[in-house]
């Protein structure tokens, strides 16, 4: 079975630009969930999708948004980015059977912003 | 290698020792805790997980220990190989019915020849 998969690995963006992430996750899982990873901030959770639905939203701008297709593929978007934006932006699905499930990671995407 | 963490704290251990990784939670509402292993350049790897109910679960070489009363996670890994060598987080999840983690600063193990 495929992991979570992440594109691009590694992207370098100008500030005020934007930027689309995508996630595919693993064949199955309904529910995917985004963090920003920093070295200053740790894991940071971004928003989880289930069934083409926001579910849970952390604390971030509204510039930092996302969709989830019926497929279960999810993308996030940031726009007008920031030169603090630059992070591992990670993915990660589960199946959600019910309360709280493992989660699975993607290799992430390494976004740095000039 | 991507740096995960410029200040976590660091645990060396020798090869073939165990280790013992805490981590303090902090929401008493928390249920469900995973443990995953981060390696340089990748994705947090799940590795084992534990629910509210339950004090002990074992896996292959680790075991997570639960304390609810002093909101305490530990990980212990037995015989301590090289390739455990990796920044390891705690995360807890306090939503039944969603998947949003808060995670722990995370623990660079160190293991030494």
């Amino acid at each position: 079975k495929a992991g979570v998969t992440q594109t691009p690995r590694y992207l370098i963006k100008t500030r005020g630009q934007q930027v689309t992430l995508s996630c595919s996750p693993i064949s199955g899982h309904r529910s995917v969930s985004w963090y920003q990873q920093t070295p200053g901030q740790g894991l940071q959770f971004l928003f989880e999708y289930f069934s083409e639905t926001q579910r849970n939203k952390g604390n971030f701008p509204g510039r930092f948004s996302g969709r989830q297709f019926s497929n279960s593929r999810s993308e996030m978007n940031v726009s007008t980015l920031e030169l603090g934006d630059s992070a591992l932006y990670l993915c990660a699905s589960s199946s959600m059977t019910g309360g709280g499930t493992e989660a699975f990671f993607g290799q992430g995407t390494r976004l740095t912003v000039v | 290698g991507e740096s995960v963490g410029l200040h976590l704290p660091t645990l060396s251990v020798q090869e073939g020792d165990n280790s013992i990784i805490n981590c303090a939670y902090s929401n008493s509402a928390s249920d469900y805790f995973i443990w995953y292993k981060q390696e340089s350049g990748k994705g947090p790897q799940f590795i084992i997980d534990i629910r509210s109910n339950m004090d002990k679960r074992q896996g292959q070489r680790v075991t997570v220990l639960l304390n609810k009363t002093v909101k305490h996670l530990s990980l212990q890994i037995a015989a301590t190989q090289p390739g455990d060598s990796a920044v390891y987080f705690c995360a807890e999840n306090s939503d039944n019915y969603g998947q949003n983690f808060v995670f722990g600063p995370g623990t660079r193990l160190s293991v030494l020849p």
